[in-house]
């Protein structure tokens, strides 16, 4: 069964930072790219970030580049998420996501990111 | 990097059918026919209904029905039942590894 769960989500002050883990099970996790998509309370879902499979690739929306990173550990079958600088419209459930080619097939059930001082 | 645009909401009564919209442009929907939708029942992770367009993953009801005329795709789901009522998304490659979700759709089932 493929699993993905997601941890490391909490209360953070405004300027701070936190880094978002994913662990992957069930599947080999090294064959699949992952993303990062988040979805602010009452809100839509927004596309965070992509990584590749051996990591060579990465990409972000451009609401994020210069303050998120995303990176892997295919040893552990690990994704993590950091983010950095902290702002109040980055409080949202965070979800990891499979991708199976050109379309997220498996999502965790999410970590809750409040940002609030 | 702009949302795609759905309608905030549809209805219809158990057994119509509805369509969901979601207009993109010419550098995403238009582009790519990686157009993909999503159902999100309240307090639940997003579940992947329909891929590239048309296709549906192991295990989706074949109730539901993609399709894409230029920037825009759309969502048929026939044969409305009370658990089909939930959020909507739509999603679009938009090159560069990139992708784009739509505002979202919430249905609801009379």
């Amino acid at each position: 069964e493929v699993r993905l769960v997601e941890s490391g989500g909490g209360l953070v002050q405004p300027g701070g930072s936190l880094r978002l883990s994913c662990a992957a099970s069930g599947f080999t996790f090294s064959s699949y790219s992952m993303s990062w998509v988040r979805q602010a309370p009452g809100k839509g879902l927004e596309w965070l970030s992509y990584i590749s499979t051996d990591s060579s690739t990465i990409d972000y929306a451009d609401s994020v580049k210069g303050r998120f990173t995303i990176s892997r550990d295919n040893a552990k079958n690990s994704l993590s998420l950091q983010i950095n600088s902290l702002r109040d419209e980055d409080t949202a459930v965070y979800y990891c996501a499979r991708d199976e080619g050109w379309a997220f097939d498996f999502w965790g059930q999410g970590t809750t990111l409040t940002v609030s001082s | 990097q702009s949302a795609l645009t759905q309608p905030a909401s549809v209805s219809g009564s158990p057994g119509q059918s509805i369509t969901v919209s979601c207009t993109g442009t010419s550098s995403d929907v238009g582009n790519y026919d990686f157009v993909s939708w999503y159902q999100q029942h309240p307090g639940r992770a997003p579940k992947l209904i329909i891929y590239e367009v048309t296709k549906w993953p192991s295990g989706v009801s074949n109730r539901f029905s993609g399709s894409k005329s230029g920037n825009t795709a759309s969502l048929t789901l026939s044969g409305l039942q009370a658990e089909d009522e939930a959020d909507y998304y739509c999603c679009s490659y938009a090159g560069g590894r990139t992708w784009v979700f739509g505002g979202g759709t919430k249905l609801t089932v009379l």
